[in-house]
């Protein structure tokens, strides 16, 4: 069965960096579009970052836009967050979501997501 | 930047009622708008796309409608493992896809 599982969350001090990986089974991960999407603790849905299926475009939420930086490995089906000059309201859930489409005719719907990852900025 | 607004914030409905939930959005976005629901301490599951197609594996009891500013999800009779928050998002007119701020359909 599709696993999207996500890891390298944790606690950080404003300024810093992280990294989220998001390791994907059970579907062939090179032919798919893939988003993050986090959820702030008690809050709504905000959609971060997307890569298309060959790395050849991505897209930023204005929020993240020069701090943050999407990438993916299709040899290892895995999909990469960088995150740098961290704010405190980047406290989240950060989720890998796969998009519902396909190669060139990505539809930009989440069909399936990982568990989430949380990130934690604070002094 | 499309905002979309969801109505009401919360609704109060007994286990085998019909729910209306509504999502408008600040701008036309077309047809291109998706439903999720998310249960407390699960991800969001796609139940709907392009305002009334249903995801795999969606009952058929969770129905939706509506195009340009106006949309609708309908779920004809409430099961208790429904009860939840529910989220509508555009991909009309992107970067950024945007999402509403919730409906929790709660126990009455």
């Amino acid at each position: 069965q599709v696993q999207l599982v996500e890891s390298g969350g944790g606690v950080v001090q404003p300024g810093g960096s992280l990294r989220l990986s998001c390791s994907v089974s059970g579907l062939i991960f090179s032919v798919y579009g893939m988003h993050w999407v986090r959820q702030a603790p008690g809050k709504g849905l905000e959609w971060v970052a997307f890569i298309r299926y060959d790395a050849s475009d991505k897209q930023y939420a204005e929020s993240v836009k020069g701090r943050f930086t999407i990438s993916r490995d299709n040899s290892e089906n895995t999909l990469y967050l960088q995150m740098n000059s961290l704010k405190t309201e980047d406290t989240a859930v950060y989720y890998c979501a796969k998009d519902l489409g396909h190669t060139i005719s990505a539809l930009y719907y989440f069909d399936y997501w990982g568990q989430g990852t949380l990130v934690t900025v604070s002094s | 930047e499309i905002v979309l607004t969801q109505s009401p914030a919360t609704l109060s409905l007994s286990p085998g009622e019909r729910a209306t939930l509504s999502c408008r959005a600040s701008q036309s976005v077309s047809s291109y708008l998706a439903w999720y629901q998310q249960k407390p301490g699960q991800t969001p599951r796609l139940l709907i796309y392009d305002a009334s197609n249903r995801a795999t594996g969606i009952p058929a009891r969770f129905s939706g409608s509506g195009s340009g500013t106006d949309f609708t999800l309908t779920i004809s009779s409430l099961e208790p493992e429904d009860f939840a928050v529910y989220y509508c998002q555009q991909r009309n007119n992107w970067p950024p896809l945007t999402f509403g701020g919730g409906t929790k359909v709660e126990i009455k």
